[in-house]
């Protein structure tokens, strides 16, 4: 079975740019993670949404950043205009019964390196 | 204050050794907790949840205190295969809900 799917795993790009990463859920999961992880913080939720509806996006870091699900199976986290401090692994993740279970399913991440 | 508090480590142990993490977590009201393990330049994968009672799955046993908030994890005779980070999560349980991953500690075990 597929898994979660994200694209692209790696990107280089200048200062200014803008950033778009892709993810492709695990079919019949209904919540849909974008986690951020460095060195320094750690592994932190960006945003999350539930039956396609962003339910916390608390964690986005400034307006710079935004993330859209226009169907169950496609999510895109947009970085514009991309700064130095944005690299780090974006991490996609997805899930069925999370609340419960605890057990959300990761993509193999998207490694953004900003120069 | 971080919410979800782990020592970094690495904690560095040689094949066959018992070796323990703890974890803290900041809100009380917290309801559900886990340990998810992280391979190097790899995704984070569930390993087990943590129940009050506490509970094992194999080499690996978990526990929670509440009253002092905190969860450990015990690996028994260790091998070169569990070498990775891991990673304590805790559910918030805000209303809004979501898993709060701590930073992780590093377990190298050595031949």
């Amino acid at each position: 079975d597929a898994g979660v799917i994200q694209s692209p795993r790696h990107e280089v790009t200048e200062m200014g740019q803008e950033v778009t990463l892709r993810c492709k859920p695990i079919s019949g999961h209904n919540s849909l993670f974008w986690y951020r992880q460095t060195m320094m913080r750690g592994l932190e939720l960006l945003i999350y949404f539930n039956n396609n509806v962003p339910i916390d996006d608390s964690g986005m870091p400034e307006d710079r950043f935004s993330a859209k699900m226009p169907n169950a199976s496609f999510s895109t986290l947009k970085i514009q205009p991309s700064e130095p401090r944005d690299s780090a692994v974006y991490f996609c993740a997805s899930s069925f019964d999370w609340g419960n279970t605890g057990e959300l399913f990761f993509g193999e991440g998207s490694r953004l390196t900003v120069l | 204050r971080k919410e979800v508090e782990q020592d970094p480590g690495p904690f560095n142990v040689p094949e066959g050794a018992t070796v323990a993490f703890n974890c803290t977590y900041s809100n009380s009201a917290s309801q559900s907790f886990f340990w998810y393990r992280q391979d190097c330049r790899k995704e984070p994968k569930l390993l087990m949840s943590v129940y009050s009672s506490g509970n094992e799955d194999g080499r690996f046993t978990a526990q929670l205190n509440r009253a002092s908030q905190y969860i450990s994890l015990l690996i028994r005779d260790s091998k070169l295969s569990d070498s990775a980070t891991y990673l304590c999560v805790v559910n918030r349980d805000t209303g809004r809900r979501a898993l709060t991953f701590g930073s992780g500690t590093r377990l190298q075990v050595q031949p």
